[in-house]
């Protein structure tokens, strides 16, 4: 079946340091990508997403980028923000004509110290 | 404003005794869905309906029912919780077509089962 693994957190960085967050799909067929993100207390936001390979996603100042060959789809920004604390998750949908479903990852809680 | 909003946020119950989470979404979408938050599992879809009066299972079924007999609200019912039904669930709505995997979220609701 179709599945996301994301890299285990917490995810600890210092304001202004560069940000990875790995993500790596199973999937028979052609998924859309998302990440969604869960700042404390509130439900998911939508961040970004990708239909296709080699598209890339941007938000807020977050990248990913669909790659197909290495079936990743890895979130980065530059520079990050206090307020960019939250848990992060990565998820796919695939259509298949009967309902969509979005599988999700596990999430990646990042915390950003001044 | 826009939103998805649940009842309750928090709540702590035993086991056995029947209770009802209501969802209302006031973006007139056709797709409605229940996940639940586990800790280390991320999202998990528990069900989902594509229009009033079409509901299915989604991954983890078992213990839940739901209803769609208007379209702006899903409540999610437990007829006799159990502690492994201890979690966190949030309803999520989005329109129900294209199937962009776009979805909106509400709060959540805390859910504990002694």
């Amino acid at each position: 079946g179709d599945s996301v693994t994301q890299m285990e957190g917490p995810v600890t960085l210092s304001e202004e340091a560069f940000l990875t967050i790995n993500c790596t799909y199973t999937a028979t067929g052609y998924p859309s990508l998302f990440w969604y993100v869960q700042y404390p207390g509130e439900g998911l936001q939508l961040l970004l997403k990708a239909t296709k390979a080699d598209d890339k996603g941007s938000n807020k100042g977050f990248e990913a980028t669909y790659r197909k060959e290495t079936t990743s789809f890895h979130l980065e920004k530059g520079s990050v923000q206090v307020s960019d604390s939250a848990v992060y998750f990565c998820a796919l949908m695939i259509y298949r004509g009967a309902g969509n479903m979005l599988t999700f990852g596990g999430g990646t809680r990042l915390m950003v110290k001044p | 404003e826009a939103q998805v909003t649940q009842n309750p946020r928090y709540l702590i119950t035993v086991t056995g005794k029947k209770l009802t989470v209501t969802c209302s979404q006031n973006m007139n979408h056709e797709y409605m869905s229940w996940y639940r938050q586990d800790p280390g599992l991320g999202l998990r879809q528990i069900y989902y309906s594509m229009n009033v009066e079409v509901t299915d299972k989604g991954d983890v079924p078992e213990g839940y029912k739901v209803s769609r007999k208007e379209k702006r609200n899903f409540p999610l019912i437990l007829e006799s919780p159990s502690p492994n039904q201890t979690s966190l669930y949030f309803c999520a709505s989005s329109l129900g077509s294209p199937y962009t995997g776009e979805l909106f979220f509400g709060e959540g609701s805390r859910l504990t089962v002694l």
